[in-house]
């Protein structure tokens, strides 16, 4: 059964401490994506990475979250420090893309729910 | 970029009525309209999807349409039942370039039975 796999499920951290949030996309896969879910905001993306490479950060606040894919079975978002409007949901999807256009839709992981406090 | 608006936020049915969320989309390059189903405590997945170049597409009790002209799209499920019940998404892409799906706010569907 192929599915996306995020690690935590759940976090609860003080301000200031760096989180660390773990997705392993469905095998072979190379196109993941990383989205903030808030009640306010919706889903918004942040951060967009094919074949390992990353397409575009340019939902991402730069001062403090990074996000990188140091394997093909493993992307990281990283927010160093965090603050409590960082509390959301946050999905990571994977999806199979050759050329410009996706040739798949985009596979959902169950999500990271994050609080800080 | 792309914004898509979604109505209603809030739909409540009887179990057995019909119920229709809409969207409308700013970009015409958008070709590529998906819509995703997501349950308490999982992420979204997806129900449907429709291409700029069909205006209907359906799947047993759902079924989604596409206006083109109008940039607006529909998603209509039939004969409710209380398993439907959820935050349902609609989404558009684009076909230019390397796009990504920009997704509507979302329309929580309860059905009573």
């Amino acid at each position: 059964d192929a599915r996306v796999t995020q690690t935590p499920r759940h976090k609860v951290t003080e301000m200031g401490q760096e989180v660390t949030m773990r997705c392993q996309p469905i095998l072979g896969h190379n196109t993941v994506f990383w989205y903030r879910q808030t009640m306010m905001q919706g889903l918004e993306l942040l951060a967009y990475f094919r074949n390992r490479a990353p397409l575009d950060d340019s939902g991402m606040p730069k001062d403090r979250f990074s996000a990188e894919m140091p394997d093909a079975t493993l992307a990281t978002l990283k927010i160093q420090p965090s603050e409590p409007r960082d509390s959301a949901v946050y999905f990571c999807a994977s999806g199979l893309t050759s050329g410009r256009q996706p040739n798949t839709e985009a596979f959902f992981g169950q999500g990271t729910r994050l609080t800080v406090v | 970029g792309e914004n898509v608006e979604q109505h209603p936020s809030t739909l409540s049915v009887q179990e057995g009525d019909s119920a229709v969320i809409k969207c409308t989309y700013s970009d015409s390059a958008s070709n590529y309209f998906p819509w995703y189903k997501q349950e308490l405590g999982k992420g979204p997945q997806l129900i449907i999807d429709i291409r700029s170049n069909v205006g209907e597409k359906k799947d047993q009790r759902i079924a989604v349409t596409l206006n083109k002209t109008a940039k607006h799209f529909s998603l209509h499920i039939t004969e409710t039942q209380p398993e439907d019940s959820a935050v349902y998404f609609c989404a558009a892409r684009s076909g230019l370039g390397y796009s990504t799906l920009t997704f509507g706010k979302g329309t929580m569907l309860l059905v009573s039975p």
